[in-house]
């Protein structure tokens, strides 16, 4: 049974960089056909996107975010990664990663959520 | 970008009752839309993908149907365990986006 489970800070101050992992558990994170996201979900609201990212290295990111998000893989750790620099308050969210197979929105495995608060 | 509206935003229904809510997307999906059930403080669960397949596991009272450029998903007898909200996303184009949710209550 594949098992996701992100962890970071949960309080992040203004203008600093967010950072969170996810580990992956019950399945190898090179296993080919899998992509690996991130989605959030802001207090209250709907599910957004973020991005993802291929055992290989390949990325697609949310043009909205993408000119501060960097998520990247550790395939020895089997874990990936997201940073997201210069936060603001509209960054306060429930981060979630998940699997997604063949880039097709399949989200069929995905983390607990873990809120991250932006605030002084 | 595509954008997705959902409607209606809420509803409340009797157990046992049809529900149906609908999708609709800002530009042709084809049949790339799946729906995700979620109950308050988890993790989205995957229920139906390309429009009407049910995914492996997942109680044959909920479906999901396409007509033209219109999506439906339906639970067929209303349980206390589907409260929850229910949203629609696509993956027609990138980046996959998801509609706004609708509440299901029991009434």
């Amino acid at each position: 049974q594949v098992q996701l489970q992100e962890s970071g800070p949960g309080l992040v101050k203004p203008s600093q960089t967010l950072s969170l992992t996810c580990t992956v558990s019950g399945g190898s994170i090179s296993s080919g056909g899998y992509y690996w996201s991130w989605i959030r979900q802001h207090p209250g609201k709907g599910l957004e996107w973020i991005g993802y990212i291929y055992y290989s290295g390949s990325t697609y990111y949310s043009p909205s975010l993408k000119s501060r998000l960097i998520i990247s893989i550790d395939t020895s750790k089997n874990q990936f990664s997201l940073k997201l620099t210069s936060v603001t308050a509209a960054d306060t969210a429930v981060y979630y990663c998940a699997r997604d197979l063949g880039a097709k929105g399949y989200f069929d495995y995905w983390g607990q959520g873990t809120l991250v608060t932006v605030s002084s | 970008d595509i954008q997705m509206t959902q409607s209606p935003s809420s509803l409340s229904a009797s157990v046992g009752d049809r529900v149906t809510i609908t999708c609709q997307a800002s530009q042709d999906i084809s049949n790339y839309l799946n729906w995700y059930q979620q109950k308050p403080g988890k993790a989205p669960k995957l229920l139906i993908y390309d429009a009407s397949n049910l995914e492996t596991g997942v109680p044959s009272r909920f479906s999901g149907s396409v007509s033209g450029t219109d999506f439906s998903f339906t639970i067929s007898s209303l349980q206390p365990e589907d409260i929850a909200t229910y949203y629609c996303q696509q993956y027609g184009n990138v980046p996959i986006s998801f509609g706004p949710g609708t509440r299901v209550d029991i009434k």
